[in-house]
């Protein structure tokens, strides 16, 4: 089984300011990873795929990189409605595990 | 509008067992994977399985093999998650979810609480 490593558990960002989102994984996985926000209360939501590609009306501030076992989601400039739990998932090979989260917060 | 429905909460006895079903809307299960996903309160999203969108056959997460059994009816659309020998820590928001590259639409979510 691939383990996916977040990084760190919990993110306190000022309004207006970036946020920078690590996932690890365990072994390569190419760019076969997916971002999700999740709200409380609200299932997850897709914010990227192919560790890059935003999902459909994700806003632009949203954005992937990464390939290999690293990737990082970046918002550039955070708005209030990004507080959330963001997780990673791995698609390369099943079982498709996620990432432990990590909570982002406004400073 | 293409979108999973879920069936409503449960309250099950330890040893028992559950069925969840996840009515797809919009499209028709057969176009795309499923996957089910666990949460408990306050923990990371779990991935349990999945089914194959063209022939129905299914795959388990190692942990829950042997206890869990995805299923499907297409005339009605509809995928169902049975858990058996149901424990405390079974408890939890169960979703099921479409997609290959990214789950790309959720159910709203189903309560499962073991209790005895």
């Amino acid at each position: 089984e691939i383990v996916m490593t977040q990084s760190p558990a919990t993110l306190s960002v000022s309004p207006g300011e970036r946020a920078s989102l690590s996932c690890r994984a365990s072994q390569g996985i190419t760019t076969n990873l997916a971002w999700y926000q999740q709200k409380p209360g609200q299932a997850p939501r897709l914010l990227m795929f192919g560790a890059s590609t935003r999902a459909t009306r994700i806003p632009a501030r949203f954005s992937g990189s990464g390939s290999g076992a690293e990737f990082t989601l970046t918002i550039s400039s955070l708005q209030s409605e990004d507080v959330a739990v963001y997780y990673c998932q791995q698609y390369n090979r099943r079982p498709y595990t996620f990432g432990q989260g990590t909570k982002l917060e406004i400073k | 509008q293409e979108q999973l429905v879920q069936s409503g909460a449960e309250v099950k006895k330890p040893g028992a067992s559950v069925k969840v079903s996840c009515k797809a809307s919009g499209y028709t299960l057969t176009s795309y994977e499923l996957s089910w996903v666990r949460q408990a309160t306050g923990q990371a999203l779990e991935w349990m399985g999945w089914m194959s969108p063209n022939t129905g056959n299914t795959g388990y997460a190692e942990k829950f093999q042997g206890r869990v059994t995805m299923t499907r009816n297409t005339s009605i659309n509809t995928a169902y998650l049975e858990l058996s020998s149901l424990r405390s820590d079974d408890t939890a928001v169960y979703y099921c979810a479409r997609g290959r590259l990214g789950l790309d639409s959720w159910g709203q979510g189903t309560l499962v609480t073991v209790s005895s």
